[in-house]
Protein backbone atom coordinates (compact mmCIF):
# COMPACT_ATOMS: atom_id res chain seq x y z
CA UNK A 1 0.00 0.00 0.00
CA UNK A 2 1.49 3.46 -1.05
CA UNK A 3 2.19 5.87 2.19
CA UNK A 4 1.25 9.31 2.22
CA UNK A 5 2.56 11.73 -0.41
CA UNK A 6 2.88 14.98 -0.72
CA UNK A 7 3.62 17.62 -3.45
CA UNK A 8 5.79 19.24 -4.53
CA UNK A 9 8.66 18.36 -2.50
CA UNK A 10 10.55 21.64 -2.68
CA UNK A 11 9.29 24.78 -3.34
CA UNK A 12 10.97 28.17 -3.49
CA UNK A 13 8.75 31.60 -3.21
CA UNK A 14 8.98 35.09 -2.41
CA UNK A 15 7.61 37.35 0.55
CA UNK A 16 4.24 38.53 -0.25
CA UNK A 17 3.38 35.22 -2.20
CA UNK A 18 0.90 32.12 -1.56
CA UNK A 19 1.66 28.83 -1.87
CA UNK A 20 -0.77 25.51 -2.04
CA UNK A 21 0.92 22.14 -1.13
CA UNK A 22 -0.85 19.19 -1.53
CA UNK A 23 -1.11 15.97 0.13
CA UNK A 24 -2.46 12.51 -1.00
CA UNK A 25 -3.72 10.43 2.30
CA UNK A 26 -2.75 6.57 2.36
CA UNK A 27 -5.97 4.85 0.53
CA UNK A 28 -8.81 4.04 2.45
CA UNK A 29 -7.58 7.15 5.58
CA UNK A 30 -9.80 9.83 5.94
CA UNK A 31 -8.40 11.98 8.78
CA UNK A 32 -5.25 14.51 7.39
CA UNK A 33 -3.36 16.36 9.73
CA UNK A 34 -1.12 19.36 8.59
CA UNK A 35 1.79 19.91 10.64
CA UNK A 36 4.66 22.89 10.76
CA UNK A 37 8.28 21.80 11.54
CA UNK A 38 10.96 24.73 11.91
CA UNK A 39 14.28 24.48 13.57
CA UNK A 40 13.11 27.12 16.69
CA UNK A 41 9.78 25.87 17.16
CA UNK A 42 9.44 21.89 16.27
CA UNK A 43 6.96 20.59 15.17
CA UNK A 44 3.62 22.08 15.58
CA UNK A 45 0.20 21.12 14.36
CA UNK A 46 -1.66 23.52 11.58
CA UNK A 47 -5.13 21.82 11.54
CA UNK A 48 -7.22 18.55 11.07
CA UNK A 49 -9.44 17.53 8.30
CA UNK A 50 -12.28 14.79 8.45
CA UNK A 51 -14.86 14.24 5.86
CA UNK A 52 -14.05 17.45 4.18
CA UNK A 53 -14.49 19.13 7.26
CA UNK A 54 -11.99 20.82 9.59
CA UNK A 55 -12.28 19.19 13.17
CA UNK A 56 -9.24 20.80 15.05
CA UNK A 57 -7.07 23.79 14.20
CA UNK A 58 -3.75 25.33 16.13
CA UNK A 59 -2.59 28.48 17.13
CA UNK A 60 -1.60 29.81 13.28
CA UNK A 61 -2.70 33.18 11.63
CA UNK A 62 -5.74 33.07 9.11
CA UNK A 63 -3.12 32.77 6.11
CA UNK A 64 -2.96 29.18 6.82
CA UNK A 65 -5.90 27.80 5.38
CA UNK A 66 -6.70 24.67 3.87
CA UNK A 67 -9.43 22.15 2.74
CA UNK A 68 -9.82 18.35 2.09
CA UNK A 69 -11.71 16.89 -1.09
CA UNK A 70 -14.27 13.98 -0.65
CA UNK A 71 -11.45 11.35 -1.88
CA UNK A 72 -9.94 12.31 1.29
CA UNK A 73 -6.87 14.50 -0.48
CA UNK A 74 -5.99 17.60 0.85
CA UNK A 75 -4.53 20.79 0.24
CA UNK A 76 -3.29 23.68 2.66
CA UNK A 77 -2.65 27.02 1.53
CA UNK A 78 -0.48 29.70 3.07
CA UNK A 79 -1.03 33.73 1.84
CA UNK A 80 1.19 36.67 2.04
CA UNK A 81 4.17 34.43 2.74
CA UNK A 82 6.64 35.93 5.27
CA UNK A 83 10.06 34.80 5.78
CA UNK A 84 9.23 32.61 8.73
CA UNK A 85 7.18 30.48 7.15
CA UNK A 86 10.44 28.61 5.79
CA UNK A 87 9.71 25.21 7.41
CA UNK A 88 8.97 21.89 6.43
CA UNK A 89 5.30 20.94 6.17
CA UNK A 90 4.42 17.66 6.85
CA UNK A 91 1.44 16.32 6.59
CA UNK A 92 -0.02 12.97 7.94
CA UNK A 93 -3.02 10.74 7.77
CA UNK A 94 -5.29 8.09 9.99
CA UNK A 95 -8.06 5.64 9.21
CA UNK A 96 -11.21 7.48 10.63
CA UNK A 97 -9.93 9.72 12.87
CA UNK A 98 -11.99 8.48 15.87
CA UNK A 99 -9.30 8.07 18.38
CA UNK A 100 -7.80 4.52 19.86
CA UNK A 101 -5.27 1.96 18.56
CA UNK A 102 -5.90 2.01 14.65
CA UNK A 103 -5.61 5.95 14.80
CA UNK A 104 -2.15 6.01 14.40
CA UNK A 105 -1.18 8.85 12.19
CA UNK A 106 1.44 7.90 9.31
CA UNK A 107 3.50 11.35 8.00
CA UNK A 108 4.63 11.88 4.11
CA UNK A 109 8.21 13.44 3.25
CA UNK A 110 6.73 17.14 3.55
CA UNK A 111 7.27 20.06 1.50
CA UNK A 112 10.44 22.27 2.51
CA UNK A 113 9.04 25.85 1.50
CA UNK A 114 11.91 28.65 1.31
CA UNK A 115 10.38 31.98 1.60
CA UNK A 116 13.18 34.69 0.03
CA UNK B 1 3.45 21.58 25.53
CA UNK B 2 4.42 17.98 25.84
CA UNK B 3 3.90 15.89 28.53
CA UNK B 4 6.81 13.83 27.84
CA UNK B 5 10.75 14.11 29.21
CA UNK B 6 13.36 12.82 26.72
CA UNK B 7 17.18 13.07 26.95
CA UNK B 8 18.50 15.77 24.36
CA UNK B 9 21.02 12.64 23.23
CA UNK B 10 22.35 9.43 23.42
CA UNK B 11 24.92 7.87 21.86
CA UNK B 12 25.30 3.78 20.93
CA UNK B 13 27.69 1.75 19.34
CA UNK B 14 26.51 -0.09 15.89
CA UNK B 15 25.25 -3.67 16.94
CA UNK B 16 24.02 -2.92 20.56
CA UNK B 17 20.86 -2.30 21.94
CA UNK B 18 19.76 1.43 22.11
CA UNK B 19 17.53 2.48 25.34
CA UNK B 20 15.30 5.61 25.11
CA UNK B 21 13.90 6.57 27.87
CA UNK B 22 10.81 8.96 28.54
CA UNK B 23 9.72 10.34 31.67
CA UNK B 24 5.72 10.83 31.69
CA UNK B 25 4.72 10.92 35.06
CA UNK B 26 1.14 12.83 34.63
CA UNK B 27 0.38 10.29 32.38
CA UNK B 28 -3.29 9.74 33.04
CA UNK B 29 -5.25 5.96 32.25
CA UNK B 30 -7.03 6.26 28.90
CA UNK B 31 -3.13 8.17 27.45
CA UNK B 32 -0.95 5.54 24.98
CA UNK B 33 2.79 5.90 24.52
CA UNK B 34 3.73 6.84 21.11
CA UNK B 35 7.11 6.69 19.64
CA UNK B 36 8.34 8.32 16.46
CA UNK B 37 11.34 9.21 14.79
CA UNK B 38 12.56 11.47 12.12
CA UNK B 39 15.61 10.67 10.34
CA UNK B 40 17.01 14.15 8.89
CA UNK B 41 14.79 16.01 6.75
CA UNK B 42 12.14 12.98 6.48
CA UNK B 43 8.94 13.10 7.55
CA UNK B 44 8.55 11.18 11.19
CA UNK B 45 7.82 8.02 11.07
CA UNK B 46 5.89 5.38 13.08
CA UNK B 47 7.58 2.86 15.63
CA UNK B 48 5.51 1.79 18.21
CA UNK B 49 2.89 2.42 20.48
CA UNK B 50 1.77 0.83 24.02
CA UNK B 51 -0.70 1.79 26.81
CA UNK B 52 0.38 -0.50 29.86
CA UNK B 53 1.76 -4.04 28.15
CA UNK B 54 5.04 -4.34 26.88
CA UNK B 55 5.02 -4.06 23.41
CA UNK B 56 7.47 -5.46 20.21
CA UNK B 57 7.15 -5.75 16.87
CA UNK B 58 9.61 -5.68 14.00
CA UNK B 59 11.58 -2.29 14.79
CA UNK B 60 11.20 -2.36 18.39
CA UNK B 61 10.10 -2.74 22.02
CA UNK B 62 8.39 -0.43 24.32
CA UNK B 63 8.60 -0.93 28.12
CA UNK B 64 6.26 0.67 30.16
CA UNK B 65 7.23 0.90 33.89
CA UNK B 66 4.02 -0.82 36.32
CA UNK B 67 2.93 2.88 37.93
CA UNK B 68 3.27 4.13 34.00
CA UNK B 69 5.14 6.80 34.61
CA UNK B 70 8.07 6.58 32.68
CA UNK B 71 8.87 4.03 29.38
CA UNK B 72 11.90 2.83 27.20
CA UNK B 73 12.08 2.19 23.70
CA UNK B 74 14.98 -0.51 22.87
CA UNK B 75 16.52 -1.06 19.32
CA UNK B 76 17.55 -4.34 19.78
CA UNK B 77 20.73 -3.99 17.21
CA UNK B 78 20.73 -0.56 16.32
CA UNK B 79 21.89 0.67 12.97
CA UNK B 80 23.89 3.60 11.36
CA UNK B 81 20.41 3.93 9.84
CA UNK B 82 19.03 3.81 13.16
CA UNK B 83 20.81 7.39 13.36
CA UNK B 84 17.61 9.87 14.19
CA UNK B 85 15.42 12.37 16.65
CA UNK B 86 12.83 9.64 18.84
CA UNK B 87 10.02 11.38 19.95
CA UNK B 88 7.99 10.19 22.52
CA UNK B 89 4.71 11.27 22.69
CA UNK B 90 1.36 10.48 25.02
CA UNK B 91 -2.12 10.65 23.40
CA UNK B 92 -5.54 9.99 24.77
CA UNK B 93 -7.00 6.62 23.67
CA UNK B 94 -10.05 7.47 21.73
CA UNK B 95 -8.57 11.23 21.45
CA UNK B 96 -10.41 11.49 17.68
CA UNK B 97 -8.78 14.61 16.36
CA UNK B 98 -6.16 15.26 18.95
CA UNK B 99 -3.28 16.22 17.12
CA UNK B 100 0.33 14.82 17.99
CA UNK B 101 2.36 17.14 20.79
CA UNK B 102 6.02 16.35 20.01
CA UNK B 103 8.33 17.58 22.54
CA UNK B 104 12.05 18.09 21.51
CA UNK B 105 13.08 14.23 21.37
CA UNK B 106 16.18 12.67 21.89
CA UNK B 107 18.81 12.96 19.41
CA UNK B 108 20.30 9.10 18.74
CA UNK B 109 23.46 9.05 17.37
CA UNK B 110 24.55 5.14 16.48
CA UNK B 111 28.23 4.83 15.98
CA UNK B 112 30.31 2.36 14.06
Amino acid sequence: KAGVTQTPRYLIKTRGQQVTLSCSPISGHRSVSWYQQTPGQGLQFLFEYFSETQRNKGNFPGRFSGRQFSNSRSEMNVSTLELGDSALYLCASSLAGTGGPQETQYFGPGTRLLVL
Amino acid sequence: DAKTTQPPSMDCAEGRAANLPCNHSTISGNEYVYWYRQIHSQGPQYIIHGLKNNETNEMASLIITEDRKSSTLILPHATLRDTAVYYCIVRAKNSGNTPLVFGKGTRLSVIA
